[in-house]
């Protein structure tokens, strides 16, 4: 089963911040924080990796909390080709990686 | 950033026949490869872990001998579906994990579209 907990979906508007949570409570010490996001008929795409400090790069922003129980994976300005499926998913890298349910983000106009 | 293909990016095949799927990593090594198995309206579900010039490990529930996986090199793992019949009808996606990377990364392909009619 998978180790994370996400909303099933979430709504944002163009433009707009969207705040993306992820729940991992039982993450273990040696275990990342990954996110990916997948369009429709695509295979996922990387966007951000932690293990304890938050963490950020040209897609978007990652916010680990102290006791690293959650997350929230932030894009700082949503587009419309930002709607997809994101998958938050906790592991040691290149062991297998068991996917969640995601969470559906719609941008709108 | 690293570069994974697959090949066909689609098929159709006639029941009963064998389906051979191929995923490379591009422009890195990848110690290991993955294949995962994605429905309509669902998450991916790993299959299998394959490891350069050993046998691959199944999830419990994947048939060894339905679903073929061959990792000859570092860059090159195959995936043949035999007998393939309509309820193999999927998108196969394969994933690569890096020789050397810090953190394991994996990087996926785009995925690969079977129909058996």
């Amino acid at each position: 089963d998978a180790k994370t907990t996400q909303p099933t979906s979430m709504d944002c508007a163009e433009g707009r911040a969207a705040n993306l949570p992820c729940n991992h409570s039982t993450i273990s010490g040696n275990e990342y924080v990954y996110w990916y996001r997948q369009i429709h008929s695509q295979g996922p795409q990387y966007i951000i990796h932690g293990l304890k400090n938050n963490e950020t790069n040209e897609m978007a922003s990652l916010i680990i909390t102290e006791d690293r129980k959650s997350s929230t994976l932030i894009l700082p300005h949503a587009t419309l080709r930002d709607t997809a499926v994101y998958y938050c998913i906790v592991g040691t890298g290149g062991f297998k990686t068991i996917f969640g349910a995601g969470t559906r983000l719609f941008v709108k106009a | 950033g690293a570069v994974v293909s697959q090949h066909p990016s689609w098929v159709i095949c006639k029941s009963g026949t064998s389906v051979k799927i191929e995923c490379r990593s591009l422009d890195f090594q990848a110690t290991t490869m993955f294949w995962y198995r994605q429905f309509p309206k669902q998450s991916l579900m790993l299959m299998a872990t394959s490891n350069e010039g050993s046998k691959a490990t199944y999830e419990q529930g994947v048939e060894k001998d339905k679903f073929l996986i061959n990792h000859a090199s570092l860059t090159l793992s195959t995936l043949t579906v035999t007998s393939a019949h309509p309820e193999d009808s999927s998108f196969y996606i394969c994933s690569a994990s890096a020789v050397g990377s810090s953190y394991n990364e994996q990087f996926f392909g785009p995925g690969t579209r079977l129909t058996v009619l």
